[in-house]
């Protein structure tokens, strides 16, 4: 199975700092159609996960686009420009090029 | 619009098979795919698997022996059943389309 390694696993931020959460898989995520189905998603407290990114950087609709995703292969890589305070959960990156899919371990953004 | 609901027993006994139903409203199911996902209290997020579109699934390696994941498109409904319950499956089941759209979730609690 292939394994997401998430790091930070905690990031403490203040209001307006930009920060990077890492993503690295065991084993290259790029599918043999050519996509990489690395996707980011956010949970805040006591919601269900949203997804922000897909396909490593394609921004889901609605979400602002202080957030970007960037990366090949095996590294991954989420940046939020400029955190504002609705940013804050916790973060996780998950494949679904290779079955089983799985998920990372998490980073939680807190405010500093 | 497109909605998610996960409906089931909140308690149920060790050994015993769970039993969950996601009804789905504003997607298709023979077009995309829906995973079912748990996380434990206080923990992070695990895929347990997904069905296509096609009506083929894939599992999780470590629930492979007791899941099944099922659909009847004419209800608009993908089940999941597990078997053989453990405390350690005590979580709140969530059920996504497409990664994209996401069920509030249902906790359920495996005790005596």
């Amino acid at each position: 199975d292939v394994v997401l390694t998430q790091t930070p696993p905690t990031l403490s931020a203040t209001i307006g700092q930009s920060v990077s959460i890492s993503c690295r898989s065991s084993q290259s995520l790029l599918h043999s159609n050519g996509n990489t189905y690395l996707n980011w998603l956010l949970q805040r407290p006591g919601q269900p996960p949203q997804l922000l990114i897909y396909l490593v950087s394609r921004l889901e609709s609605g979400v602002p686009n202080r957030f970007s995703g960037s990366g090949s292969g095996t590294d991954f890589t989420l940046k939020i420009s400029g955190v504002e305070a609705e940013d804050l959960g916790v973060y996780y990156c998950v494949q679904s090029t290779h079955a089983p899919w799985t998920f990372g371990g998490g980073t939680k953004l807190e405010l500093k | 619009q497109v909605q998610l609901k996960e409906s089931g027993p909140g308690l149920v006994k060790p050994s015993e098979t769970l039993s969950l139903t996601c009804t789905v409203s504003g997607f298709s199911l023979t077009s995309y795919h829906v995973s079912w996902v748990r996380q434990p209290p206080g923990k992070g997020l695990e895929w347990m698997g997904v069905i296509w579109g096609d009506g083929s699934t894939a599992y999780n390696s470590a629930l492979k022996s007791r899941l099944s994941i099922s659909r009847d498109t004419s209800k608009s409904q993908v089940f999941l059943k597990m078997s053989s319950l453990k405390t350690e499956d005590t979580a709140t089941y969530y059920c996504a389309g497409i990664l994209r759209y996401w069920g509030q979730g249902v906790m359920v609690t495996v005790s005596s």
